[in-house]
């Protein structure tokens, strides 16, 4: 069965530093999506990407923030100058369509972790 | 903007008990409504989804769910739990709109099975 992966796994960095998020959708899908997870809450939507620009953005997804596909594959998700906050589960997903209609499939994330 | 709320954070079942998990949601029209789990240390996987049609929805692992309308309700059932059943199970409603895919979770409930 298709999934959606992401690397890597767990991510260390310290804080002010830039990182990139990898993930590859599964293949025929054409929405994508990150979400992230603070240790012990709620998955929480940062943004969707559809036809190669931005549907949607939560105020979480700020100037820090910015998604790319930089091939026919990859999603990323970039964090600029990473703060202790940013700590986190990533998730990234992928569905056919939007508008809710068709499941979002859910990568095992990566976590985040600033020091 | 949809919200969803699941009123219990903690469950504790004894394994072969029954199970049902609450699920109350708000959005302007019928939601996609979903409902995920997640391992320790894992993803999030799909148990099954409403969308339309009939109110009671079969999902995997032996999980069903029973939309209501006029109790704005989702909640999820299992007629005897397994210890693999162990696991946060978060509840989730889509929209309908385009330009609005996002997927808005609830805080999670963490089930626990004893013996």
């Amino acid at each position: 069965e298709p999934e959606v992966t992401q690397t890597p796994s767990h991510q260390v960095t310290q804080m002010g530093q830039e990182v990139i998020l990898r993930c590859v959708p599964i293949s025929n899908h054409l929405y994508f999506y990150w979400y992230r997870q603070i240790l012990g809450q709620k998955v929480e939507f940062l943004v969707s990407f559809y036809n190669n620009e931005i549907s949607e953005k939560s105020e979480i997804f700020d100037d820090q923030f910015s998604v790319e596909r930089p091939d026919g594959s990859n999603f990323t998700l970039k964090i600029r100058s990473t703060k202790l906050e940013d700590s986190a589960m990533y998730f990234c997903a992928s569905s056919l369509t939007g508008t809710g209609r068709y499941e979002q499939y859910f990568g095992p994330g990566t976590r985040l972790t600033v020091t | 903007a949809q919200s969803v709320t699941q009123p219990d954070i903690h469950i504790t079942v004894s394994e072969g008990a029954s199970l049902e998990l609450r699920c109350n949601y708000s959005y302007g029209a019928t939601p996609y409504l979903f409902w995920y789990v997640q391992s320790p240390g894992q993803g999030l996987q799909l148990l099954l989804k409403y969308f339309s049609g009939d109110t009671l929805v079969q999902g995997i692992k032996g999980f069903e769910a029973e939309f209501k309308r006029s109790q704005s309700s989702f909640n999820l059932r299992k007629p005897s739990v397994h210890w693999s059943d162990a696991a946060e199970y978060f509840c989730a409603v889509g929209a309908r709109d385009f330009g609005n895919e996002k997927l808005t979770f609830g805080t999670g409930t963490r089930l626990t099975i004893i013996p």
